[in-house]
């Protein structure tokens, strides 16, 4: 699979506040996922991108497919207790039917 | 939404003893499905690929004898772990995809934590 660098690793946030991790390709990428993994469980699709520049929101969550096709950022505005988890970038590079994910950002927040 | 469903959620054995994994697509059909496999704090790694009616592609490092899969119908995977070992103890996951687009989200089942002891 392709090899994909997200950022930062981990958050600690207060509640309410906007946060905003991204990710980054060496190669092209046709499509970006982003999910969220709560503990014990299994990932949950959140947002899908699947044009260059297309910006798509789902409630608090907005993501952006980078205009290169190597990058994309999740952004989280006003977070709440709930969003505590870990989020994760995914994506097949070119002609590949495999996801690549990224390391994961865990995010925390106080109350 | 599509939904994956995997059972047993948990699962605790003895070393050398077989355990046996299953992925389902509720309300859909998988022609394919994804196996992941998860080290606490760390992303998830591709094992295999599982295939309905042919065999499984395995990623390379993992060894096909010890993690059999079977995909007998489009609706259901199954990954056994054979002659398990502590060091096989990790969370694993499985997935599909809705349709055959190479670029369809995967929808992930709730994982199984397997501790062997």
């Amino acid at each position: 699979g392709q090899q994909l660098n997200q950022s930062p690793q981990s958050m600690f946030i207060q509640e309410g506040e906007d946060v905003s991790m991204n990710c980054t390709s060496s190669s092209i990428f046709n499509t970006w996922l982003w999910y969220k993994q709560d503990p014990g469980e299994g990932p949950v699709l959140l947002i899908a991108l699947y044009k260059a520049g297309e910006l798509t929101s789902n409630g608090r969550l907005t993501a952006q497919f980078g205009i290169t096709r190597k990058d994309s950022f999740l952004n989280i505005s006003a977070s709440i207790p709930s969003d505590v988890g870990i989020y994760f970038c995914a994506g097949p590079g070119a002609g590949d039917y495999k996801l690549s994910f990224g390391a994961g950002t865990t995010v925390t927040v106080r109350a | 939404g599509a939904v994956v469903s995997q059972h047993p959620s948990w699962v605790i054995c003895k070393s050398g003893t077989s355990v046996k994994i299953e992925c389902r697509s509720l309300d859909f059909q998988a022609t394919t499905m994804f196996w992941y496999r998860q080290f606490p704090k760390q992303s998830l790694m591709l094992m295999a690929t599982s295939n309905e009616g042919s065999k499984a592609t395995y990623e390379q490092g993992v060894e096909k004898d010890k993690f059999l899969i079977n995909h007998a119908s489009l609706t259901l995977s199954t990954l056994t772990v054979t002659s398990a070992h502590p060091e096989d103890s990790s969370f694993y996951i499985c997935s599909a995809r809705v349709g055959t687009l190479y670029n369809s989200p995967l929808h992930f089942g709730n994982g199984t934590r397997l501790t062997v002891t």
